[in-house]
């Protein structure tokens, strides 16, 4: 079965300062890569996402994230994060099941709390 | 904007009962999956669905199963509920791209948050 790490379980910032979250996959094939973002008491929303082309994707709110296939990593940045990132990140990775079909596999989850 | 929705955002079930969790997506998405959510394990794949009538397990398919017999509705069934079911249910919706599936990305609805007791 594919894995997903994420080594942050719980990060503690101050507002404006930068945010580097782990991402580290198994797969050695081609994937495709994701950050989801649950706010407290919302459903998970899609923050950005790998396919292929430029390793450095951005997505909303002024999330980006570098894909480094060499590292199997995909680690998720932001230069300055609001008390409004407060959520629960998670990284997944979609590769194939044991019967050849596709599904996402999910790390744990890094829980976020930006100190106002 | 495609619209997951779950029956219900709270449920609490004895042990021993059967329960139904329903998910139903408006975008005529190929593709519907059933996750648990719990702390510090993140989403866990229970069961997925390709098309209608077909089914495929995920990671930790014990004691749950599944239904599909219209493309926008995805059952979830525990036969016998047990406390170690406590959780919190997703559903998510994906289209199909190619054979080989990927280029893809899952809507997911807002979840449904059971107790059994």
């Amino acid at each position: 079965a594919q894995s997903v790490s994420q080594h942050n379980h719980h990060v503690i910032l101050s507002e404006a300062a930068s945010l580097e979250l782990g991402c580290n996959y198994s797969y050695g094939g081609t994937v495709n890569l994701f950050w989801y973002v649950q706010y407290p008491g919302q459903h998970l929303q899609l923050l950005l996402k790998y396919f292929s082309g430029d390793p450095l994707v951005k997505g909303i709110k002024g999330f980006e994230a570098e894909f480094i296939k060499s590292k199997f990593s995909f680690n998720l940045r932001k230069p300055s994060v609001q008390w409004s990132d407060t959520a629960e990140y998670f990284c997944a990775v979609n590769a194939p099941l044991g019967t050849g079909r596709r599904a996402l596999t999910f790390g744990s989850g890094t829980r976020l709390q930006v100190q106002p | 904007d495609v619209k997951v929705t779950q029956s219900s955002r709270y449920l609490v079930k004895r042990t021993g009962e059967k329960v139904f969790l329903e998910c139903v997506q408006d975008m005529d998405h190929e593709n519907m999956f059933w996750y648990r959510q719990d702390p510090g394990l993140g989403l866990r794949l229970i069961y997925f669905s390709y098309d209608v009538k077909m089914k495929e397990k995920g990671d930790i398919p014990e004691g749950y199963s599944v239904s599909r017999e219209k493309k926008e509705r995805f059952s979830l069934i525990l036969e016998s509920a047990s406390t170690n079911q406590t959780s919190m249910y997703l559903c998510a919706s994906s289209p199909l791209h190619g054979a080989q599936q990927l280029n893809y990305e899952q809507y997911f609805g807002p979840g449904t948050r059971l107790t059994v007791t």
